[in-house]
């Protein structure tokens, strides 16, 4: 069974601050999904990375792939109260694997 | 262009009794899968409908079944309830080939077993 562990578990931090969290696995995946999610709602697509080595942009939030394929990390720089919620990872394989997400708050 | 949609957003129902979930894939998408997802962890996945039949399936027993219709619409069936089937049901709906891989999610069904 492919696992995907993501860290940290919880973050509570102030408007403006930057971020990091993981997502790690042993295995190796041919695409890493990562996600938000709100309370009571279904997660968001945020970004797909495939290739090793892989960073995208969007907007405050840098993904970066590991060169292995099988870890990957979220950068969030100057973060707002709007990026409060669940962030998750889903590994691309036969069958679809979650992190079980890390709960991010960002206070006024 | 629609999204996933989902119905119902929420019910109650008792321990022993039958739901039915339903979900509506995004326009031009054919393929649907379901996840549960506990409080405070991540989605699990359940099973997944291509095609009218269940392609994948995760670790979750034959209590829970679905069905996928011609215009790739699809219901999650869970039998004999028990109080640990509580959970935000999602559906995600994806296109069959698209590389790389992406699924799509609806807002979820919550539902409360007592």
């Amino acid at each position: 069974t492919q696992l995907l562990e993501q860290s940290p578990q919880f973050l509570s931090i102030q408007e403006g601050e930057n971020l990091t969290v993981y997502c790690n696995s042993s295995s190796v995946f041919s695409s890493l999904q990562w996600y938000r999610q709100e309370p009571g709602e279904g997660p968001v697509l945020l970004v797909t990375v495939v290739t090793g080595g892989e960073v995208k942009k969007l907007k405050r939030l840098t993904f970066q792939f590991g060169d292995a394929r099988k870890d990957s990390s979220l950068h969030i720089t100057a973060a707002q109260p709007g990026d409060t919620g669940l962030y998750l990872c889903e590994g691309g394989s036969y069958i679809p694997t979650f992190g079980r997400g890390t709960s991010l708050i960002v206070h006024p | 262009d629609a999204g996933v949609t989902q119905s119902p957003t929420h019910l109650i129902k008792t321990r022993g009794q039958q739901v039915t979930l339903r979900c509506s894939p995004k326009s031009g998408h054919d393929t649907v899968s379901w996840y549960q997802q506990a409080l405070g962890q991540g989605p699990q996945f359940i099973f997944q409908y291509y095609e009218e039949e269940e392609r994948q399936r995760g670790n979750f027993p034959d209590r829970f079944s679905g069905h996928q219709f011609p215009n790739y619409s699809s219901e999650l069936n869970v039998n004999a309830l028990l109080l640990g089937d509580s959970a935000l049901y999602l559906c995600a709906s994806s296109l069959v080939g698209t590389t790389p891989y992406e699924q799509y999610f609806g807002p979820g069904t919550r539902l409360t077993v007592t």
